[in-house]
């Protein structure tokens, strides 16, 4: 039962435009969102969160944007950038008292120059 | 100020063999979760420690265990090693983990292979 998706295994986009990646979730006690970057041979890197008050959370060049109604969340990135290329993880977590992530099955970004 | 960090970096196992990884949280950190990620998959939640009791578990059977030390480091311990034990596995620490909003940092990982 995968209760966080990322039906899209990859991305490719050019430096400077915007980079969208796409996640949906099925479990509705979920109440906080993240993005996790990850490199080859590294951990994932937290990058951007966002809790289920909120329908929008920027950092930087990187925006979150929460829609409940729908259960989808979405990460973007403008402008993009080369190093930007990475698996990016969506993750979820219920308000349990403790967080205990459950990821999706990430996005593989490129961008080219 | 040093990160995650996990060791051995790599491993390889044969089938009914035991293994421990060993993980060191970050500076200041008193909260370290496992996670498990298999090939083309995101992390799975093993379990999480705090205050050297394991505080929740996830899908996982007992033969994965752990332990947390009062340097707050902490071991996984895999039993009866199962070809579909090959992953990588993660370590990730956390300053609050009693708060679900709380941001956990992860290390670099352990890949096991087992054959």
């Amino acid at each position: 039962d995968q209760q966080v998706k990322q039906n899209s295994p990859s991305l490719s986009v050019q430096e400077g435009r915007i980079s969208i990646l796409n996640c949906d979730y099925t479990n509705s006690m979920f109440d906080y969102f993240l993005w996790y970057k990850k490199y080859p041979a590294e951990g994932p890197t937290f990058l951007i969160s966002i809790s289920s008050i909120k329908d929008k959370n920027e950092d930087g060049r990187f925006t979150v944007f929460l829609n409940k109604s729908a259960k989808h969340l979405s990460l973007h990135i403008v402008p993009s950038q080369p190093g930007d290329s990475a698996v990016y993880f969506c993750a979820a977590s219920e308000d349990t008292g403790f967080q205990k992530l459950v990821f999706g099955t990430g996005t593989r970004l490129l961008v080219s120059p | 100020d040093a990160g995650v960090t996990q060791s051995p970096t790599h491993l390889i196992k044969t089938r009914g063999q035991q293994v421990t990884l060993r993980c060191s949280p970050k500076s200041g950190h008193d909260t370290v979760s496992w996670y498990q990620q298999a090939l083309g998959q995101g992390p799975q939640f093993i379990f999480q420690y705090y205050e050297e009791e394991e505080r929740q578990r996830g899908n996982f059977p007992d033969r994965f265990s752990g332990h947390q030390f009062p340097n707050y480091s902490s071991e996984l311990n895999v039993n009866a090693l199962l070809l579909g034990d090959s992953a990588l596995y993660l370590c990730a620490s956390s300053l609050n983990g009693h708060l679900s909003t709380d941001t956990q940092y992860f290390g670099p990982g352990t890949r096991l292979t087992v054959l």
